[in-house]
């Protein structure tokens, strides 16, 4: 079965910190896509970032970057100088290849609070 | 591009009484979309997968016959809440895949709809 695990339920930062968001997922399949996104009070999903399978190269956005391990099935997050703006609850998620369905599996999400 | 609207962004509703709330991609034709929930400081999960001119495949433990969902054009899905209970407050939110740019398996998600059942 597929899963993706969130194990920091919530975290608290004093802006300018660095923080790292982990994500671990299981899957049996070969072929499938990770995705971060981010939840701000409003409730709208903001779309991060995809990754596929085969693509283990790390990226980086501005003060965001992202860290994908095949060998350990992490894809952890990473916000330098964090901003108070960045404060949100930031969801990993899984999906399965498209001929299957392609259904997200999301992560229970964490809830980071930068503090000014 | 890739946007997703959904009405109404809020409801609230007496106890009994149906609810309906649409999702809709207004700039792109999407032969799947996804309705997900979510309960306070809780995960989305997912409902039922809609495709366009068929029955929606829902997830176990998800009552089809109280989430009536309806996807009658590649632009619109619609799902009903029928005869809602206090316990159905949450927050619905649907996605929908691109049908041109379905093998990134992206999904594009719209704003959410608050409801509330009193």
């Amino acid at each position: 079965a597929q899963k993706v695990t969130q194990a920091q339920t919530e975290i608290s930062v004093v802006e300018k910190e660095d923080v790292t968001l982990d994500c671990v997922y299981e899957t049996r399949d070969t072929t499938y896509y990770l995705f971060w996104y981010k939840q701000p009070p409003s409730g709208e999903l903001v779309f991060l970032i995809r990754r596929n399978s085969f693509d283990e190269q790390n990226e980086i956005s501005g003060r965001y970057s992202w860290n994908f391990q095949k060998s350990t099935s992490s894809f952890n997050f990473t916000i330098t100088a964090s901003q108070v703006v960045d404060s949100a609850v930031y969801f990993c998620a899984l999906s399965e290849p498209y001929n299957q369905g392609g259904k997200l599996i999301f992560g229970q999400g964490t809830e980071l609070s930068v503090k000014p | 591009g890739a946007v997703v609207s959904q009405h109404p962004s809020r409801v609230i509703c007496k106890s009994g009484t149906s609810v309906k709330i649409e999702c809709r991609s207004l700039d792109f034709q999407a032969t799947t979309m996804f309705w997900y929930r979510q309960f306070p400081k809780q995960s989305l999960m997912l409902m039922a997968t809609s495709n366009e001119g068929s029955k929606a495949t829902y997830e176990q433990g998800v009552e089809k016959d109280k989430f009536l969902i309806n996807h009658a054009s590649l632009t619109l899905s619609t799902l009903t809440v029928t005869s809602a209970h206090p316990e159905d407050s949450s927050f619905y939110i649907c996605s929908a895949r691109n049908r041109i740019q379905s093998s990134y398996n992206e999904q594009f998600f719209g704003p959410g709809t608050r409801l509330t059942v009193l």
